[in-house]
């Protein structure tokens, strides 16, 4: 049973680009989240979807920032015209129910962005 | 709103000593807490929790007791290894289900 995948482990852009995030939930998870990590801090909570719904964004910078979840396919993290400040790394983690405690998070092992 | 405080690291310790990490939160109510370990280049893996006053979360040698009166949720091993190596990351669960994080501490065990 595959865990969280996400892609691409490293991803480099220029000032101004766009990133591109993949996250492939757990089999039969249907609930995922996105938190940011930045060097040497602990991770920030971004963003909340269920399948084709954001449930929660209040983690989400307003601007240049969105996500989705679509019905058919991974979630994706979507930053435009980035900035050196984006740089960190990106975890997704999937969960079956909504309850953290009775359904545990599984986390990815990550993108890392680094704005050149 | 919620914080969880952790003490920062990196803690350097030899194999085979004892370790304790301290954690503390805020947080209405009461909480889950939740241990979470991240191996280099790796995502956070749940290591234990607890939901409530008093419950001893356990896993791989590792326990954290759920302390109300104090809010504190210490993490303890009582002889690491250098396997054990990692960064350790406290965490609660607040309305909505969301997961607050501590900031993280490093350990590093040395043969």
């Amino acid at each position: 049973n595959a865990g969280v995948m996400q892609n691409p482990r490293h991803l480099v852009r220029r000032r101004g680009q766009e990133a591109r995030l993949r996250c492939s939930p757990m089999k039969g998870h249907s609930h995922v989240y996105w938190y940011r990590q930045l060097p040497e801090e602990g991770l920030k909570f971004m963003v909340y979807l269920q399948k084709e719904n954001i449930i929660d964004e209040s983690g989400m910078p307003k601007e240049r920032f969105s996500a989705e979840f679509p019905k058919e396919g991974p979630s994706i993290l979507r930053i435009q015209q980035v900035v050196r400040g984006d740089s960190a790394a990106y975890f997704c983690a999937s969960s079956q129910d909504r309850s953290s405690y009775n359904s545990p998070l599984h986390f990815g092992n990550g993108t890392r962005l680094t704005v050149t | 709103g919620n914080s969880v405080t952790q003490m920062e690291g990196p803690v350097t310790l030899s194999e085979e000593a004892f370790l304790t990490i301290n954690c503390t939160y805020t947080a209405t109510g009461y909480p889950s807490l939740f241990w979470y370990v991240q191996y280099p280049g790796e995502g956070l893996q749940l290591l234990l929790k607890a939901t409530k006053a008093d419950d001893k979360g356990s896993n791989k040698g590792f326990e954290a007791t759920y302390r109300k009166e104090t809010t504190s949720f210490h993490l303890e091993k009582g002889s690491v290894q250098v396997s054990d190596s990692a960064v350790y990351f406290c965490a609660l669960e607040g309305a909505g289900n969301m997961l607050t994080f501590g900031g993280g501490t490093r350990l590093m065990v040395k043969p």
